[in-house]
């Protein structure tokens, strides 16, 4: 069971927008400014997204976006394209008790 | 362009130890960031395993702790992972990966291809 709870799937059609959920707890996502998003396509290496809740890497298309709400965190993805077709996970530095690294289960994004 | 490459043993007997190195270009690590291991199981989703800075100081994910070590070489500008008395359920690929400049900041820009490493006599 994964630190970060994610929805298992979800879909949308080219050209439409899909927001990706992140709920995790005081001490991690809800704690800290420290999500992070990664696309990921089996057989590749995954990348970064988003980082620090809402920073976006040089490079990373502008219709990826993130924000963060209490202990849930969203990474949402404006003009879907057939490339956007992925795996996606959540991350979040969780402290208080130990220093660590938490991901989420993943969501598998089908592009209709 | 930073670039990452893991190598190390494919196929490791349960009981024994995993070692992997990652080895780093188009940055020295003595200037600084963070970089770590993370692991995909098959079917399943990342993990994170541990990081470390150039100074040695490392992080490990409490469920592995006893079992992980990771280390730094600044002289080759690679860092290294041993995973101890490995059983079937370690059975996954291995992403090196640099993490960001500052403690838990930044996520992790760079990652390697990774490695699939079977645990199975």
């Amino acid at each position: 069971q994964s630190a970060l709870t994610q929805p298992r799937s979800v879909s949308g059609s080219p050209g439409q927008s899909v927001t990706i959920s992140c709920t995790g707890t005081s001490r991690d996502v809800g704690g800290y400014n420290y999500v992070s998003w990664y696309q990921h396509h089996p057989g590749k290496a995954p990348k970064l997204m988003i980082s620090d809740v809402t920073k976006r890497p040089s490079g990373v298309p502008d219709r990826f976006s993130g924000s963060k709400s209490g202990n849930t965190a969203s990474l949402t993805i404006s003009g879907l394209q057939a490339e956007d077709e992925a795996d996606y996970y959540c991350c979040s530095y969780a402290g208080s008790y130990t220093f660590e690294v938490v991901f989420g289960g993943g969501t598998k994004l089908t592009v209709l | 362009q930073v670039q990452l490459q893991e190598s190390g043993p494919g196929l490791v007997k349960p009981s024994e130890t995993l070692s992997l190195t990652c080895a780093v270009s188009g940055y020295s690590i003595s200037n600084g960031y963070y970089w770590g291991w993370i692991r995909q199981s098959p079917g399943k989703g990342l993990e994170w395993i541990g990081t470390i800075y150039h100074s040695g100081s490392t992080y490990y994910n409490p469920s592995l702790k006893s079992r992980v070590t990771i280390s730094v070489d600044t002289s080759k500008n690679q860092f290294s992972l041993k995973l101890t008395s490995v059983t079937a359920a370690d059975t996954a690929v291995y992403y090196c990966a640099r993490a960001g400049i500052q403690l838990w900041s930044g996520g992790f820009d760079y990652w390697g291809q990774g490695t699939l490493v079977t645990v199975s006599s």
